[in-house]
């Protein structure tokens, strides 16, 4: 079975200062990757997915995530944070080799950002 | 086009009472899944619909849980005789065609309470 851990509950950072949240998955062949945001009382929302193919991964709202098999690891980045990126962030896997369509969320990371 | 759609968004009930909950889905999504999301936690599988068939369910849907999507458009999620356990927030998602792995559309949720 495959799990996500997400490493940082909370981060804080300042506006316009650079952006990396943690995630590590366990998944024993290819995982399927992906990175959701949550603002407060909203549904989610997908920033990017990876299936295969370049590592380096761009999504909207300016992130870009980089799969590292030999890490195990998905970490998604931005190099200049805006206020409006404060939400929650959640780093998923799926198994879609397998054909299953379920996606395993890790716990989720908050982001503040400072003025 | 107006996203995915649940109601109630909020419900409050009594231990031992059953509840139902429904989604419509953007309308040319021919999949639907619910999951489960507690507070601080990631969302957690439920199940999955292509058209009116049950494909998946995850061991957390009891046989307290059912679900249905009859004509293959909207799906009710129904708890029979719920636990203060069952509170949570029920989330629904959307996505249609090949390639759209991982890429659903949330809807924004129905919150449970359970006293």
């Amino acid at each position: 079975a495959q799990s996500v851990t997400q490493p940082d509950i909370h981060i804080t950072v300042s506006e316009g200062a650079s952006l990396e949240l943690r995630c590590n998955y366990s998944y024993g062949a290819t995982p399927y990757l992906f990175w959701y945001v949550q603002s407060p009382g909203q549904g989610l929302q997908l920033l990017l997915k990876y299936f295969s193919g370049d590592t380096l991964v761009q999504g909207i709202k300016g992130f870009e995530a980089e799969f590292k098999r030999s890490q195990s690891s998905f970490n998604l980045r931005k190099p200049s944070v805006h206020w409006s990126d404060a939400a929650e962030y959640f780093c998923a896997v799926g198994a879609g080799d397998t054909g299953r369509r379920a996606l395993t969320f890790g716990s989720g990371t908050r982001l503040q950002v400072q003025p | 086009d107006t996203g995915v759609s649940q109601n109630p968004r909020h419900k409050i009930t009594k231990r031992g009472q059953n509840v139902t909950f429904r989604c419509d889905p953007i309308s040319e999504h021919n999949r639907l899944y619910w999951y489960r999301q507690t507070l601080g936690q990631g969302p957690e599988f439920l199940t999955y619909f292509q058209n009116e068939a049950q494909l998946e369910k995850s061991r957390l849907l009891s046989d307290r849980f059912s679900a249905e999507r009859p004509k293959g458009s909207f799906s009710t999620l129904e708890i029979q005789r719920t636990e203060q356990g069952d509170s949570a927030m029920y989330l629904c998602a959307s996505s249609a065609g090949t390639g759209e792995y991982g890429g659903y559309t949330f809807g924004s949720g129905t919150r449970l309470t359970v006293v």
